[in-house]
């Protein structure tokens, strides 16, 4: 069965400093990656994912992740923090279910607190 | 409709009544999930469902909880006889039959309190 764990709970960074959030997967095939944000009060949004080609995967608000198969990781980055990205994210690892689609196994998530 | 609606947002009952939480999908995704988010848990898989294939509802955490899904479209979540620890946010999600390009689409949840 698939797992997935975020290593950091909580992450506060300064507004304009860059950010990398950690996602460590575990899944014996090729996986889909995802990583969604959700804002207080809120449900899930989608920032990005990962099924398959390019490595660097680019998404909404600025967000991009890597997906490196040699370190089952699939970390989440972002050059430049705004305030309005204070939120919690998770990550996500997709596996064939039956009749074509596919089910989400979350990790458990990481706040982001940004620092005017 | 344009995304997925749950009713409704906030619900508090009464521990041991019966609960029912409602789903209404996007129009045309044939696969519907139940999730619930409880603090410091991340989210857990709960059950789905996939056009008129029977429903995975291997993660249910006991009997109480059920789910059905009527023609296709609508979902109802019920949970009976209600226990504080049944307190959570309940989420539901959507995608189009097949390996989505779109990922799930969530809608804004129900938080239920069981007090």
């Amino acid at each position: 069965a698939q797992s997935v764990t975020q290593p950091d709970i909580h992450i506060t960074v300064s507004e304009g400093a860059s950010l990398e959030l950690r996602c460590n997967y575990s899944y014996g095939a090729t996986p889909y990656l995802f990583w969604y944000v959700q804002s207080p009060g809120q449900g899930l949004q989608l920032l990005l994912k990962y099924f398959s080609g390019d490595t660097l995967v680019q998404g909404i608000k600025g967000f991009e992740a890597e997906f490196k198969r040699s370190q089952s990781s699939f970390n989440l980055r972002k050059p430049s923090v705004h305030w309005s990205d204070a939120a919690e994210y998770f990550c996500a690892v997709g596996a064939p279910s039956g009749a074509g689609s596919y089910q989400l196994t979350f990790g458990k998530g990481t706040k982001l607190s940004v620092i005017p | 409709g344009a995304g997925v609606s749950q009713s409704p947002s906030n619900k508090v009952t009464e521990k041991g009544k019966d609960v029912e939480l409602r789903c209404d999908p996007i129009s045309g995704h044939t696969a519907l999930y139940w999730y619930r988010q409880s603090l410091g848990q991340g989210l857990e898989f709960l059950i789905y469902f996939q056009g008129n294939s029977a429903p995975d509802k291997s993660g249910l955490p006991s009997d109480r909880f059920s789910a059905e899904r009527t023609g296709g479209s609508v979902s109802t979540l019920t949970i009976q006889r209600t226990q504080q620890e049944d307190s959570a946010v309940y989420l539901c999600a959507s995608s189009p039959r097949g390996f989505s390009n779109y990922g799930y689409t969530f809608g804004s949840g129900t938080r239920l309190t069981v007090v």
